[in-house]
């Protein structure tokens, strides 16, 4: 079955800072891939997505994640951070005909002013 | 679009009680899903359903737990006898289908057994 691995249980970073959160996932083969963020008491809204083509996806908010087949990753990046951006992260994949949504652990966001 | 509608949004309940949480699906939305988050585990899927058939419950924890969609805008899960390690925020998602469909999340139910 897939999973993902995001490494960063906490990170912290500057307003204006650039920011990358890691996810690895493991799926024997191309899987779907998802960028869900949290913000405090809510419900998870989705980022973005990759299904197949364009490995490098855009989203909402400013954000971008790129598909990295041989390094099994799914990094999502935002060249400058804003205050409204502190909440939490969750890497997701499903596989290929099931949809058996696995998510990440979750990343949690701090913006320093 | 109204989104994802969950009730209740917060429940406090003592244990053995029984705990039913309502989702009120996008409309037009086929595919629906019951997830628990806890800090311990994460996001879980216990539940989805297709059509308002279930398909694959093998996330639901346990016989205390059970789920039903009676029609296509109404779901239930629900919890008999609640225990405090049931304390969790339960979400419910919806998509247009099952495999790979962005799933629209509601704003959870907060459950807390005493």
């Amino acid at each position: 079955a897939q999973s993902v691995t995001q490494p960063d249980i906490h990170i912290t970073v500057s307003e204006g800072a650039s920011l990358e959160l890691r996810c690895n996932y493991s799926y024997g083969a191309t899987p779907y891939l998802f960028w869900y963020v949290q913000s405090p008491g809510q419900g998870l809204q989705l980022l973005l997505k990759y299904f197949s083509g364009d490995t490098l996806v855009q989203g909402i908010k400013g954000f971008e994640a790129e598909f990295k087949r041989s390094q099994s990753s799914f990094n999502l990046r935002k060249p400058s951070v804003h205050w409204s951006d502190a909440a939490e992260y969750f890497c997701a994949v499903v596989g290929y005909n099931n949809n058996d949504m696995r998510f990440g652990a979750g990343t949690r966001l701090t913006v320093k002013p | 679009d109204a989104g994802v509608i969950q009730s209740p949004r917060h429940e406090v309940t003592e244990m053995g009680q029984e705990v039913t949480l309502r989702c009120k699906p996008i409309s037009g939305h086929n595919s629906l899903f019951w997830y628990r988050q806890t800090m311990m585990r994460g996001l879980e899927l216990l539940i989805y359903f297709n059509n308002n058939v279930p398909i694959d419950d093998s996330g639901m924890p346990e016989d205390r737990f059970s789920a039903k969609m009676p029609n296509a805008s109404f779901s239930t899960l629900k919890i008999q006898p609640s225990e405090p390690r049931d304390s969790a925020v339960y979400f419910c998602a919806s998509s247009l289908g099952i495999y790979q469909e962005t799933q629209y999340f509601g704003p959870g139910t907060r459950l807390l057994v005493l």
